[in-house]
């Protein structure tokens, strides 16, 4: 099993709600990455996190909160986003050392409003 | 993270072969050259990677320059689900390398 899943598909936020967006794989993996992806243009790194703990945070806005709360679980929360944030966030995850590929989930389409 | 320069866009005909190309020219040393695609409303997809030698698997090749400045990602016969964005990507070997997506190539196939 090579997927990684990711929930919802799609939300619609406004900009005082506070909303969850989870991430799940089972293939073992410990390194498990957000992206942010606008329009027509290539995903972002926003977050790394290897053996649940966060070791790379590309400078991203505190309104963005990501947690691990276990090897196959990637969360990340939102709170008091701005319509600029409506993307595509897609979720990743990684195998032990050695092992290069990353495997990306389908993405939880984001619209603040 | 180094960077890579590839062409905006790039049109193939069904079942004929694609060649990619990819600057690097920048290439450390210790840079794998990996390859991913993004299909329409997917996330991105490996689709393969090396260091020095050419590199086949089942999806494609990898042709990279005895220079390393540049490597060129061959699908032998186009189809229609290959139409997507391909990303060329430098990661190094550290444990916090990261893969950094420059803008990719958009390959459309025509039928």
């Amino acid at each position: 099993d090579t997927e990684v899943t990711q929930t919802p598909k799609h939300l619609v936020m406004g900009m005082t709600n506070k909303k969850s967006l989870k991430c799940e794989q089972h293939m073992g993996h410990r390194a498990m990455y957000w992206y942010k992806q606008k329009a027509k243009k290539p995903p972002e790194l926003m977050f790394v996190y290897s053996y649940e703990k966060l070791s790379i945070n590309e400078s991203v806005p505190s309104r963005f909160s990501p947690e691990c709360p276990n090897s196959s679980l990637l969360n990340l929360h939102l709170h008091a986003l701005q319509p600029e944030d409506s993307a595509l966030y897609l979720c990743a995850s990684r195998g032990g050392q050695g092992t290069d590929t990353q495997y990306f989930g389908p993405g939880t389409r984001l619209t603040v409003l | 993270d180094a960077k890579t320069t590839q062409p905006n866009s790039m049109e193939s005909n069904e079942e004929e072969p694609v060649h990619l190309p990819c600057n690097h020219s920048t290439i450390s040393g210790t840079d794998y050259i990996h390859w991913y695609r993004q299909l329409p409303s997917q996330g991105p997809e490996y689709v393969i990677h090396g260091l020095t030698s050419n590199v086949n698997n089942r999806m494609a090749s990898l042709a990279i320059a005895e220079d390393r400045k540049s490597s060129t990602l061959i699908l032998h016969r186009a189809t229609l689900r290959d139409a997507a964005v391909y990303y060329c990507i430098l990661r190094g070997t550290g444990a916090n390398s990261k893969l950094t997506f420059g803008k990719g190539i958009t390959l459309s196939v025509r039928p």
